[in-house]
């Protein structure tokens, strides 16, 4: 375990629904990231949260939307999604989003299915 | 810009040997390296880091890398693969100019028995 848990592990919606992703950091870290991962592709950063202020918005569509209400909680709140955005959604962790030797924790994703 | 390349998508070798994941990359500043291993079904763990200091790094479950600057490589190696290492293997790069990690599009390590 690396201590950064995403809930659900699953996920099936259509394009139409609204539904979130919940990530939770037990590691006292500072910064929390979004990123995508589909086949074939590299990691795609999407978001940036560093003590708890948004630092980083890779022009991802709207249709994505994080909170992050505290250093612990990191959510991503999806509505109308399109088939192309089915993929794996890792959230990471480190401790400080301004330390660049600061390597990352992950959590072990959301598999996500768009319909 | 930063960028990293891992040349293979598919590395195979034999339980036992020794094996090699390369990776090459390209920053502004001072580089920091990074190497992640993603199993199925599971997020990436964090293997080793270069910041400075010895080119050669040693990291989790007997793997080290090093660290070559004048060809801007960090390849990823182990004196003697396990079948258990067979998982998919990612560089990452970040510079001193605080710059967020960008990552390689990963190599497939087999490791047969």
């Amino acid at each position: 375990e690396t201590g950064v848990t995403q809930t659900p592990r699953h996920l099936v919606m259509g394009m139409t629904n609204k539904k979130s992703l919940k990530c939770e950091q037990h590691l006292g870290h500072n910064a929390m990231y979004w990123y995508k991962q589909s086949a074939k592709k590299p990691l795609e950063l999407m978001f940036v949260y560093s003590l708890e202020e948004r630092v980083e918005n890779n022009s991802v569509p709207s249709r994505f939307s994080p909170e992050c209400p505290n250093s612990s909680h990191l959510f991503l709140h999806l509505h109308t999604l399109q088939p192309e955005d089915s993929a794996l959604y890792l959230c990471a962790s480190s401790q400080d989003g301004t330390g660049v030797t600061n390597e990352q924790f992950f959590g072990p994703g959301t598999r996500l299915t768009v319909l | 810009a930063q960028s990293v390349a891992q040349p293979e998508d598919q590395v195979n070798v034999a339980e036992g040997n020794p094996l090699t994941v390369k990776c090459t990359y390209s920053v502004s500043g001072n580089p920091y390296l990074f190497w992640y291993v993603q199993y199925p079904n599971r997020g990436l763990q964090f293997l080793l880091k270069y910041i400075t200091g010895d080119n050669l790094v040693k990291g989790s479950y007997g793997f080290e890398a090093e660290f070559n600057k004048s060809q801007t490589s960090f390849h990823l190696k182990k004196p003697s693969a396990l079948v258990s290492d067979s998982a998919l293997y990612f560089c990452a790069v970040r510079d001193n100019y605080g710059q967020n990690f960008v990552f390689g599009p990963g190599t497939r390590l087999s490791v047969l028995p």
